[in-house]
């Protein structure tokens, strides 16, 4: 089935680890967004892409860095992990044709 | 800057009736706006997408609805069923060009049996 896939599901981290989220998607669209979900404060945008090559900031950037090497995947690091970055982190792609959201079912972390 | 408010947080219904959700924005220059569900533990499922040039757009006993000009979309779920429980949200994307959706927080909705 078409959709955006995201690995790992879950993971357990300690402090000062680093990681890598993978967001990949078989629709050929041109924009990707990693967003994370805290109890009481909804979806927040970390960072956003809108084509191959290019990043930029959302909401919530600091502790993240992302990149787009290929128009297919959009990678989501934590250098130095924090219990703060403990989240359900869900990334989405969209089409400039219609802008809507395919949502990956989420990657629940937790920092200890 | 554009604010996505959903009023109830929650709400409870019994079986069978007709339910409308609420959402409200700040901004009316919107170019789309999303219905998502989200069932516990889960991602978002898209339900309806609705283009500013558009009025309502209808799946199933789902229909949506959106007003620019008042800031306000309504989610209307017919007959519901205990299966509809699920926490939905409404996201709205700007005409700026911004390519981003801003969510509001959800309404959580049980439907009892």
């Amino acid at each position: 089935n078409a959709g955006v896939t995201q690995t790992p599901k879950f993971r357990v981290l300690k402090t000062g680890q680093s990681m890598t989220l993978l967001c990949a998607q078989d629709m050929n669209h041109e924009y990707m967004y990693w967003y994370r979900q805290d109890p009481g404060m909804g979806l927040r945008l970390i960072h956003y892409s809108v084509g191959e090559g290019t990043t930029a900031k959302g909401e919530v950037p600091d502790g993240y860095n992302v990149s787009r090497l290929k128009k297919q995947n959009f990678l989501l690091g934590l250098e130095s992990a924090a219990p703060s970055q403990t989240s359900v982190y869900f990334c989405a792609s969209s089409s400039p044709s219609s802008y809507g959201y395919t949502f990956g079912s989420g990657t629940r972390l937790t920092v200890v | 800057k554009q604010e996505v408010t959903q009023i109830p947080a929650a709400l409870s219904v019994p079986e069978g009736e007709n339910l409308v959700l609420n959402c409200s924005f700040t901004d009316s220059a919107i170019y789309n706006l999303q219905w998502f569900r989200q069932d516990p533990g889960k991602g978002l499922t898209s339900l309806l997408l609705i283009q500013s040039s558009q009025r309502e757009q209808t799946s199933g006993r789902l229909n949506a609805s959106l007003d620019k000009s008042s800031g306000r979309s309504t989610l209307y779920i017919a007959a519901s069923q205990p299966g509809d429980s699920a926490t939905y949200l409404c996201a709205v994307i700007l005409t700026s060009g911004t390519y981003k959706y801003i969510f509001g927080t959800g309404t959580r909705l049980k439907v009892l049996a």
